[in-house]
C-alpha cells in the first residue's frame, strides 16, 4: 500500500525551528517528485515547496523562501521541512504529497500530486 | 502566478441531483488541471487529473472536462459520501502550484 506518514508537527513559538519528516512507504520513493502543502486553521490548499527526485533541484513559494528547507533522503525514503523563523501565520496542517505525472506530461514536467499523507500539525504561538 | 477561481463557494444539493463546480485559470493552462476531494478532518484526495481523467478507485459519477482557462467538476448524482469540499489546482506553470479557494458541496 502507498502511504506518506508526516511527523514532527508541534506548538513553538514565533522565531522557533522545527524539523517535519515524511516517511514513504510502498512505492520507489526515489523515483518520485515530493511536495509540502499546508492549510491553515479554516483555510484552502497552499504549497510550500517541491523537491526533484534526486533532491538537486527545489521550489518553494515566497511566504517561506530563505525561511524553509525542503529535503530528502532516499536510502531512509523520507523528505523533510527544515522551518526556520517561525511565524504565526505559518501554523497550519502541512501535509506531505508524492507527484505524478502521465505518460506525454512528464516530458514537460506537468506533475500532479496523487497521493497525499494524513498531515501534521503546527502551531505558532506565544 | 496563475489565479485560480471557483464558484460558487457552496452549493447545495439534494442527493441524486446533478452538482456542477467551476473553475477558471488567470490564464490558459491548456488541460493541466487537477481536482481534489477533501472531507472535514482528512487529507484531500485526487479525483481528477489532465482535466478529465480519472484517478485509480474515483467513482464514474464523477467527471472532468475542459481546458484552457475554464474547467468544471461534474458529479451526476451525489451521494451522501460525496458532501465535502472541492479544491481546483494547476500544475501547467509552476512554480508556484497553485489552488482555488474550494467549493463546499452540501446537502440541501
Amino acid at each position: 500500500e502507498v502511504q506518506l506518514v508526516e511527523s514532527g508537527g508541534d506548538l513553538v513559538q514565533p522565531g522557533g525551528s522545527l524539523r517535519l519528516s515524511c516517511a514513504a512507504s510502498g512505492f520507489t520513493f526515489s523515483r518520485y517528485w515530493m511536495s509540502w502543502v499546508r492549510q491553515a486553521p479554516g483555510k484552502g490548499l497552499e504549497w510550500v515547496a517541491t523537491i526533484k527526485p534526486d533532491g538537486s533541484e527545489k521550489y518553494s513559494v515566497d511566504s517561506v523562501k530563505g525561511r524553509f528547507t525542503i529535503s530528502r533522503d532516499n536510502a531512509k525514503n523520507s523528505l523533510y521541512l527544515q522551518m526556520n523563523s517561525l511565524r504565526v501565520e505559518d501554523t497550519a496542517v502541512y501535509y506531505c504529497v508524492r507527484e505524478d505525472c502521465s505518460s506525454t506530461s512528464c516530458y514537460y514536467f506537468y506533475y500532479y500530486m496523487d497521493v497525499w499523507g494524513r498531515g501534521t500539525t503546527v502551531t505558532v504561538s506565544s | 502566478e496563475i489565479v485560480m477561481t471557483q464558484s460558487p463557494a457552496t452549493l447545495s444539493v439534494s442527493p441524486g441531483e446533478r452538482a456542477t463546480l467551476s473553475c477558471r485559470a488567470s490564464q490558459s493552462i491548456s488541460s493541466n488541471l487537477a481536482w481534489y476531494q477533501q472531507k472535514p478532518g482528512q487529507a484531500p484526495r485526487l479525483l481528477i487529473y489532465g482535466a478529465s481523467t480519472r484517478a485509480t478507485g474515483i467513482p464514474a459519477r464523477f467527471s472532468g472536462s475542459g481546458s484552457g482557462t475554464e474547467f468544471t467538476l461534474t458529479i451526476s448524482s451525489p451521494q451522501s459520501e460525496d458532501f465535502a469540499v472541492y479544491y481546483c489546482q494547476q500544475y501547467h506553470n509552476w512554480p508556484p502550484y497553485t489552488f482555488g479557494q474550494g467549493t463546499k458541496l452540501e446537502i440541501k
